[in-house]
Formats: structure tokens, sequence, C-alpha cells
């Protein structure tokens, strides 16, 4: 256990459905990630935020997937109006800026199954 | 942007062996981090190892080590005296946001 946690842990939802997924980071990380990850392939950077601030967006975050982070505490990925290709794994991780460089600690994701 | 490739899909070695997975990436930075992450099947994905750019010495971590080379942008991770709790999904990235698509290792007993 890295200390992320994630929740739901699965979810299947049919399409056109809005879903929301939850992210406990390790309480004194500031950093907070979310990728998802599809059969075979590595994490997709989605977004991150540092505190509250979400400091970038990847272009596969369409206006369809929105991230919050209020009090730069845990933070929620939502996605409206789901379609069959987001059936993915999504992943949080969270990190400290040290002097080891942005080390991620992942949590276990939620594997989302879009009928 | 950056890119980071993996050419060996899956990898099979002999417990107790050594075995070298392959990365190259591309960036434009001068100043950067890489990391070999394992994703156990069903598990969380955790660091085996990380390398800051400007070092020059190749990081080890026990079984572990890599072979940075910068100026050919290649950083290959190579487990010693293999064991089966190591087969799993190995990832290379950089700077924590971009992945490579992975290598699958086979611990064969």
């Amino acid at each position: 256990d890295t200390g992320v946690s994630q929740d739901p842990r699965h979810k299947i939802t049919k399409r056109g459905q809005n879903v929301t997924f939850r992210c406990d980071p390790i309480s004194e990380h500031n950093r907070l990630y979310w990728y998802r990850q599809t059969l075979g392939q590595g994490p997709e950077f989605l977004t991150y935020f540092q505190n509250e601030a979400q400091l970038e967006k990847s272009r596969l975050l369409s206006d369809r997937f929105s991230a919050e982070r209020p009090k730069g505490s845990f933070s929620t990925l939502e996605i409206q109006r789901t379609e069959q290709g987001d059936s993915a794994m999504y992943l949080c991780a969270s990190s400290f800026p040290g002097t080891s460089g942005y080390e991620q600690f992942f949590g276990p994701g939620t594997r989302l199954t879009v009928l | 942007a950056q890119t980071v490739t993996q050419s060996q899909p899956e990898m099979s070695v002999q417990e107790a062996e050594t075995v070298t997975l392959s990365c190259t990436y591309d960036t434009s930075e001068s100043d950067y981090y890489l990391f070999w992450y394992k994703q156990p099947p069903s598990r969380q994905m955790i660091l085996v190892i990380r390398q800051e750019a400007y070092k020059q010495q190749n990081a080890t971590e026990n079984r572990f080590s890599v072979n940075f080379q910068k100026a050919a942008k290649s950083f290959s991770l190579k487990i010693s005296d293999s064991q089966l709790g190591d087969a799993a999904m190995y990832f290379c990235a950089i700077d924590g946001l971009t992945f490579g698509k992975g290598t699958h290792l086979i611990i064969q007993p």
C-alpha cells in the first residue's frame, strides 16, 4: 500500500451517464496527478494539481472531463456523458517535490467500464 | 514534447539470471529525471529506481541498476539475480509525466 487511495475501485456505467472518481493523496504531498491507462499501455497523463491549482491539462482531457482539488487535499475526476472509449483504468498519484525528483506514489486505480 | 519508447513488449528470464530492459526517450529539456516503475498484476505501481539527468553516475538500488547514456538518450534497467516477485509490467518514465508502453517481465522458475 503506497498510502494513496482511490474510490471506487470499480465502476460500471451505461453510455451517456456521468461518473465521478475520488483520490485521496498522501497528506503532505502537494502535487496530485491523474492518468488513464488502457490495457497493454502505459499511463497517459491527464492533468495535475499543485495544491488546489490545476497547472497542466493534457489534450486527452476533453471538455467532458473535469478535475478539481478543493483545499488542496483530495481530488475528484468527473466524466460527463460517458462513452465506450472512456473505459479504462484511471490512476491517481501524488508527490512532494524534493531533492529526489518528483517520485510519484500511485493509488490502486479506478477501473471504469462503460456499457 | 517528451516521448518514451520501450521496444520490448515482453521479456522472459530464468530465476536467478540477469535481464536488461530497454528504454529510449526524447526531450528538449537539459535537466530532467528518469524513472523505472513496476506494476505487479492487480497491484499498485511502485518506484523501482530513479536517475537525475545531471548525474553521470548510474543509479543502483540493491539488485536494480540503470545504464544511463545521456547523449544517446538511453535509460536501460538491469535486474540481477531475478526473483519470482520481479514478475510485473515495467514502465520507463521521464519527469513522471510521460510513460512508455511498458515491458512485461516473466520470470521462469
